[in-house]
């Protein structure tokens, strides 16, 4: 039991070129996130998914794709990367059986620059 | 929109000595709140949560925190801390489809 991996761990990207950030999750949760984590400023949502073929926009989606094409798998993609796409990515899958163990569980982080 | 305050970006303890990070909320409902912990070039690692109930929690590790409604607060506390405690803690209130609204982190440190 993995829990939730990410691919690659680190990446440097040159403006302008894209690229896709893989997740997966062995714990058959129904609902994945996206965030970014920059300094002084927390963790924040680019997209969720709910359930397998559903994805929303959280609070910082511009300049992301995403696709949950599968249900372990959620993908997260940048079509033309900028600068201030420079940040630390971290997938997170949800268990959600009853209020009580309502939690997310996050992967590892992928470490982007873009030059 | 639900938001969080982590008003301390630093704290230094001594080992042994108690801990207290600081949390405050904005939320139109019962929140749902957590308290994460990340070690350097790490995830993040659920510490304890409330979501209803007995307003102090415990957690893993040694940790709780206190729910407290009037002061929309939710203070982790630690009576003794550790030196593998050092890391960066992250309070986060959860919302529609548990959508976790994340504070800005405060950074403990802790000197032997």
């Amino acid at each position: 039991n993995a829990g939730v991996t990410q691919t690659p761990k680190f990446q440097v990207l040159k403006t302008g070129q894209s690229m896709t950030l893989q997740c997966a999750q062995d714990m058959n949760h129904n609902s994945m996130y996206w965030y970014r984590q920059d300094p002084g400023m927390g963790l924040r949502l680019i997209y969720y998914s709910a359930s397998e073929g559903t994805t929303d926009k959280g609070e910082v989606p511009d300049g992301y794709n995403v696709s949950r094409l599968k249900k372990q798998n959620f993908l997260l993609g940048l079509e033309s990367a900028a600068p201030s796409q420079t940040s630390v990515y971290f997938c997170a899958s949800r268990r959600v059986l009853a209020p009580s163990t309502d939690t997310q569980y996050f992967g590892p982080g992928t470490r982007l620059t873009v030059l | 929109a639900q938001s969080v305050t982590q008003p301390d970006i630093h704290i230094t303890v001594s080992e042994g000595a108690s801990l207290e990070l600081r949390c405050n909320y904005s939320y139109g409902a019962t929140p749902y709140l957590f308290w994460y912990v990340q070690s350097p070039g790490q995830g993040l690692q659920l510490l304890l949560k409330y979501f209803s109930g007995d307003t102090l929690v415990q957690g893993i590790k040694g940790f709780e925190a206190e729910f407290k409604r009037s002061q929309s607060s939710f203070n982790l506390r630690k009576p003794s801390v550790h030196w593998s405690d050092a890391a960066e803690y992250f309070c986060a209130v959860g919302g529609e489809g548990n959508k976790l609204v994340f504070g800005a982190g405060t950074i403990l440190r802790v000197k032997s």
